[in-house]
């Protein structure tokens, strides 16, 4: 697609249970990130990937959070043991560029932990 | 510290009404200042790339401008439709990630009423 893609929309899972996040990147953009948006707030950086180098996992919460990414495409971010705390807007967006230019973002993925 | 900050955190026009909304930053190294515009229930929207002071861009009714301390979205006989949140972003050395990640300012909401 022109965009990058998320899903599922949303999800609604109970407190304890293991999620997971699906993002595709624009074809070619080698640079992808994932942000978390909590409700009234701004957007909070979790992770950070950009072709075969290390990612930058400088902003993840707490060690339930973890997130892959295969072939240098598709990311999936992973939530475990979720907690009412997590919930919130999980927003991916890529980038052609390491380190300069636009990031663009997907519709972003609502999680509700109940 | 080094920062991002926008204000006002809310606006309320009138249709026609012009006015701008600020982001001002303290770091060093900018490697671009980007503004987003979002929806409710959607992901940031990108309107704009800046690099350096005294550049330019327009967009409909939207002017962006940047100097060495700010950056301003001026919004020229806004509509209701203009009514959205808007967010600044920047990459700069001197934060972390070394500009590898966009970090946001918390957003100005912005009505605009008939």
């Amino acid at each position: 697609g022109a965009g990058v893609s998320q899903s599922p929309s949303n999800k609604v899972t109970e407190k304890g249970k293991d999620v997971e996040l699906r993002c595709d990147p624009i074809s070619g953009h080698t640079a992808l990130y994932w942000y978390r948006q909590s409700l009234g707030q701004g957007l909070e950086f979790l992770i950070y990937f950009q072709g075969n180098s290390a990612p930058d996992k400088s902003g993840l919460p707490s060690d339930r959070f973890s997130a892959e990414r295969t072939g240098g495409s598709v990311s999936t971010l992973t939530i475990q043991r979720t907690q009412q705390e997590d919930s919130a807007v999980y927003l991916c967006a890529s980038s052609p560029n390491t380190g300069w230019g636009e990031a663009f973002f997907g519709q972003g993925t609502r999680l509700t932990v109940v | 510290e080094d920062q991002v900050t926008q204000s006002p955190e809310a606006l309320r026009l009138q249709e026609g009404e012009s006015s701008s909304l600020n982001c001002s930053y303290t770091v060093s190294g900018l490697r671009g200042l980007f503004w987003y515009r979002q929806d409710p229930g959607k992901g940031p929207e990108f309107l704009f790339t800046l690099y350096s002071a005294g550049e330019e861009k327009e967009k409909e009714r939207l002017k962006a401008t940047l100097t060495k301390k700010e950056s301003f979205l001026h919004i020229t006989a806004p509509k209701p439709e203009d009514s959205a949140t808007y967010l600044c972003a920047v990459r700069a050395v001197s934060l972390p990630g070394g500009g590898n990640k966009l970090t946001f300012g918390t957003g100005t909401q912005l009505k605009v009423e008939l």
